[in-house]
């Protein structure tokens, strides 16, 4: 079956480090991967788009990587700051629909102490 | 630039009740629509998208419909309310590879 797995529980570190996220997919070939932030109670917001022939794409302070054969992408938040917490959500393009789909998965919450 | 609007913003509602949130896009025209749920603790799941006025694919079987009565406009709506249809529901366009979602309505049901 298909599945998207992101680790369910929080994602704890200090301020000015690098918070790394895990992205893994079951049963997609999808031909490129989202990653939105939502904060409590708002709708996500896009963040970085990568493709499938795209090992990694930057924004600032944000890394994204992209392995279709580990079919696994990491986010990674540099220099982190208490305003990145937030949960942090990865979603697949479904190309087995002819329509423009994603599918996502259930976040990682990310919590940056001061 | 665009803009999506939901309303109500918060809703409880009891059991058996019937229910229509409504969602509006403004500054594009035939957005492609989506109607997402997300449960407490669980991802966000499709519910209906739409292509066009008139047009609604369901994604999965359920206790809710959705209608399209204008090019802006996409409606999510019960009959009868069950304890499970509570959630955070969100409205959502899709432009150039990317999905913008409105604030969402938190829906209880009791």
């Amino acid at each position: 079956s298909q599945k998207i797995e992101q680790n369910s529980e929080a994602l704890n570190i200090q301020e000015g480090k690098t918070a790394t996220l895990t992205c893994n997919y079951t049963n997609y070939s999808p031909a490129y991967l989202q990653w939105y932030r939502q904060d409590p109670g708002r709708g996500p917001v896009f963040l970085l788009l990568i493709r499938e022939n795209e090992k990694e794409k930057r924004k600032e302070r944000l890394k994204v990587t992209f392995d279709t054969t580990l079919k696994q992408s990491l986010f990674h938040i540099t220099a982190s700051q208490p305003a990145d917490s937030a949960t942090y959500l990865c979603a697949l393009h479904n190309m087995n629909t002819g329509f423009q789909k994603l599918v996502f998965g259930t976040g990682t919450r990310l919590l940056v102490s001061p | 630039s665009q803009t999506i609007h939901q309303w109500p913003a918060t809703l409880v509602q009891p059991v058996g009740s019937p229910l229509s949130l409504e969602c509006t896009v403004e500054g594009t025209s035939n957005p492609n629509l989506y109607w997402y749920r997300q449960a407490a603790g669980r991802g966000l799941q499709l519910l209906f998208y739409s292509v066009g006025i008139g047009q609604i694919s369901s994604e999965v079987p359920q206790n809710l419909s959705a209608s399209r009565p204008q090019d802006r406009q996409f409606i999510l709506s019960s009959k009868k309310l069950l304890l499970s249809d509570s959630g955070f529901y969100l409205c959502a366009w899709w432009d150039y590879n990317e999905q913008f979602f409105g604030p969402g309505t938190r829906l209880t049901v009791l």
